[in-house]
């Protein structure tokens, strides 16, 4: 398995646009998991889903943050409409189970919001 | 509040040398604790997890233990390598019926000097 693959690796956009990240986990983890990482702030869970139901939003910072799972394979992270102080590095993790269970992370998407 | 903290928030050590990493939190219900390393612009890769019953695991050079009465971990790392520059995070999750809370430590920033 390929891991956990996140597109794009970098993302340059200008305030007030929507952006889309996209996670594909790895195949056969119920759980799917979204982070935001930044100097500030470090790791932050925004949310997770079980088998594409979502089942804690609460690290979700505002409205203009969604996430969707339509799949067992696939997820996006939506911002709409995009602010600077989202700039971050977003993780996208699975894993078998939530708990007692090693859950493997993307390689990230920087995301710079001008 | 849910909290984890880890000490020293950045150290320095010189090639061959030990050292170890603290993590304090007042998780509650606890459910598991686990130690990542995460490289510069890299995903974060687990190292350990450790569940209540469990005072040590290990994993190559890299040893955690657990004190769940004081509430307490460390990640103790053998004769250091320059590949051990990286930042270390301690994560601790809770369990609820319904849905798990993980919280992230803040991270300490390990760099071996050759």
């Amino acid at each position: 398995d390929a891991g956990v693959i996140q597109s794009p690796r970098h993302e340059v956009t200008e305030m007030g646009q929507e952006v889309t990240l996209r996670c594909k986990p790895i195949s056969g983890h119920d759980y799917l998991f979204w982070y935001r990482q930044t100097m500030m702030r470090g790791l932050e869970l925004l949310i997770y889903f079980n088998n594409n139901v979502p089942i804690d939003d609460s690290g979700m910072p505002e409205d203009r943050f969604s996430a969707k799972m339509p799949n067992a394979s696939f997820s996006t992270l939506k911002i709409q409409p995009s602010e600077p102080r989202d700039s971050a590095v977003y993780f996208c993790a699975s894993s078998l189970a939530v708990l007692n269970t090693e859950a493997f992370f993307g390689q990230g998407t920087r995301l710079t919001v001008v | 509040k849910n909290q984890v903290e880890q000490s020293p928030q950045s150290l320095i050590i010189l090639e061959g040398k030990n050292c170890t990493l603290q993590c304090n939190y007042t998780v509650s219900p606890f459910s598991n604790l686990r130690w990542y390393k995460q490289d510069t612009g890299r995903g974060p890769v687990s190292l350990t997890i450790m569940t209540f019953s469990e005072n040590t695991k290990s994993n190559g050079r890299y040893t955690a233990t657990l004190d769940a009465d004081t509430k307490q971990s460390s990640l103790h790392i053998t004769a250091s390598q320059l590949s051990d520059s990286a930042s270390y995070i301690c994560v601790v999750s809770s369990a609820y019926s319904s849905a798990s809370k993980i919280i992230f430590g803040s991270g300490t920033r390990l760099s071996i000097r050759p």
